[in-house]
């Protein structure tokens, strides 16, 4: 199975601070039909995760613009640029390329 | 509104079988590949079972094949997860999912608790 490491394991922010999430793939997620199925979830406290990005880069709809992801193969970035206190929560990196589908261990940003 | 509503959790007994249940509402659900993600207290998420738009295609992960089974209802939109053979680490809140383009999880319900347990 693919195994995705994120670290950090927690990041403490400020309000208006940038900050970046890191997400390995034991392989790489380069599919065969040339998508990168690497997306990211937030799922806030209390909350049902959320999607945020899709296919490495994509904004879903409705995702604020401070959000972005970027990478390629095994090695992938989700950057926040402006922490706002709804961005509280566990962040998940999610592979879809290769069966099964695995996420990695997430990422809880909290408030510093 | 997409809403999807699960139901059937609760307390059972190792080796026992459970059922769950997704009401979907608000988009064309026989347009769309439907999924189940479980998350174990205070871990993480793991996916579970994916059927595709027909049912005829179904698709597990090794830890839960050949004990759960993915099913579907268009007619009813409605998604379900046949759960036999449970096992305590079977414990876990079980999410119901949208599949936008058959690999994004783009909507979820508010997830459904199993605990197995004797």
């Amino acid at each position: 199975d693919v195994v995705l490491t994120q670290t950090p394991p927690t990041l403490s922010a400020t309000i208006g601070q940038s900050v970046s999430i890191s997400c390995r793939s034991s392989q790489s997620l380069l599919d065969s039909d040339g998508d990168t199925y690497l997306n990211w979830l937030l799922q806030r406290p209390g909350q049902s995760p959320q999607l945020l990005i899709y296919s490495v880069s994509n904004l879903e709809s409705g995702v604020p613009n401070r959000f972005s992801g970027s990478g390629s193969e095994t090695d992938f970035t989700l950057k926040i640029s402006g922490v706002e206190a709804e961005d509280l929560g566990v962040y998940y990196c999610m592979q879809a390329t290769h069966a099964p589908w695995t996420f990695g261990g997430g990422t809880k940003l909290e408030l510093k | 509104e997409v809403q999807l509503v699960e139901s059937g959790g609760g307390l059972v007994q190792p080796g026992r079988s459970l059922k769950l249940s997704c009401a979907a509402s608000g988009f064309t659900f026989s347009n769309y590949y439907m999924a189940w993600v479980r998350q174990a207290p205070k871990k993480g998420l793991e996916w579970v079972a994916t059927i595709s738009t027909s049912g005829s295609r179904t698709y597990y992960p090794d830890s839960v094949k050949g004990r759960f089974t993915i099913s579907r209802d268009n007619a009813k939109s409605s998604l379900y997860l046949q759960m036999n053979s449970l096992k305590s680490e079977d414990t876990a809140t079980y999410y119901c999912a949208r599949l936008r383009s058959t690999r994004d999880f783009d909507y979820w319900g508010q997830g459904v608790m199993v605990t197995v347990s004797s």
